[in-house]
């Protein structure tokens, strides 16, 4: 049964700084990863996906990689800003079947 | 403005009364899932349909229904709600899967 970790389980950190949050996951044999945002008491927005045959994907600050073989996945967010405090989860679509595994997420708080 | 649309957003209820939660997406979206939210268990798949007429299980089916009569629409039905079914729900779409998934605001249910 697939399984998805995600390190740390938070963060604070001030603003400007470049950050990673990790997310790896136990079974290799996955069709995309996707990385998301949630506020609280919001629902969940996609910020970048990962089909399972790329490497990377880049969205303005964020810079998602992905590494298959390790199953691994890290999300870089540059020079940080108050506005990206959230909860990041990254999750992981299945060869095997039609469903989205989650990790727990890393509450990212960014001070100003 | 394409989104995902659930109802209600909050709602208390007591063990055994019968709800409905609503889940319409605008967009044309060809799959459509619910998820439940809890503390420590992260965001677990309930029910996920692939088109219209088409559903099948997640991760946790139990005690819940749904029903895909028309595209744009999704329900999740309680038949006889527990307290064990007190959680934040989340109903997501994407075009197909392994493309980009949208979600709702979420439904904070409790069982009372």
């Amino acid at each position: 049964k697939q399984e998805v970790t995600q390190i740390p389980a938070a963060l604070s950190v001030p603003e400007g700084e470049n950050l990673v949050l990790n997310c790896s996951f136990t079974d290799s044999a996955i069709y995309n990863l996707q990385w998301f945002r949630q506020d609280p008491g919001k629902g969940l927005t996609s910020l970048l996906l990962i089909q399972s045959s790329q490497r990377e994907q880049t969205s303005g600050r964020l810079n998602a990689s992905l590494d298959k073989s390790s199953g691994r996945s890290t999300l870089y967010i540059a020079a940080s800003q108050p506005g990206d405090s959230a909860t990041y989860l990254c999750a992981v679509e299945e060869t095997s079947g039609s469903r989205l595994t989650f990790g727990e997420g890393t509450q990212l708080t960014v001070n100003p | 403005e394409a989104q995902v649309t659930q109802n209600p957003r909050y709602l208390i209820t007591v063990t055994g009364k019968k709800l409905t939660v609503t889940c319409s997406q605008n967009m044309n979206h060809e799959y459509m899932s619910w998820y439940r939210q809890d503390p420590g268990l992260g965001l677990r798949q309930i029910y996920y349909s692939m088109n219209v007429e088409v559903t099948d299980k997640g991760d946790v089916p139990e005690g819940y229904k749904v029903s895909r009569k028309e595209k744009r629409n999704f329900p999740l039905i309680l038949e006889s709600p527990s307290p064990n079914q007190t959680s934040l729900y989340f109903c997501a779409s994407s075009i197909d899967r392994g493309l980009e998934a949208f979600f709702g605001q979420g439904t904070r249910l409790t069982v009372v």
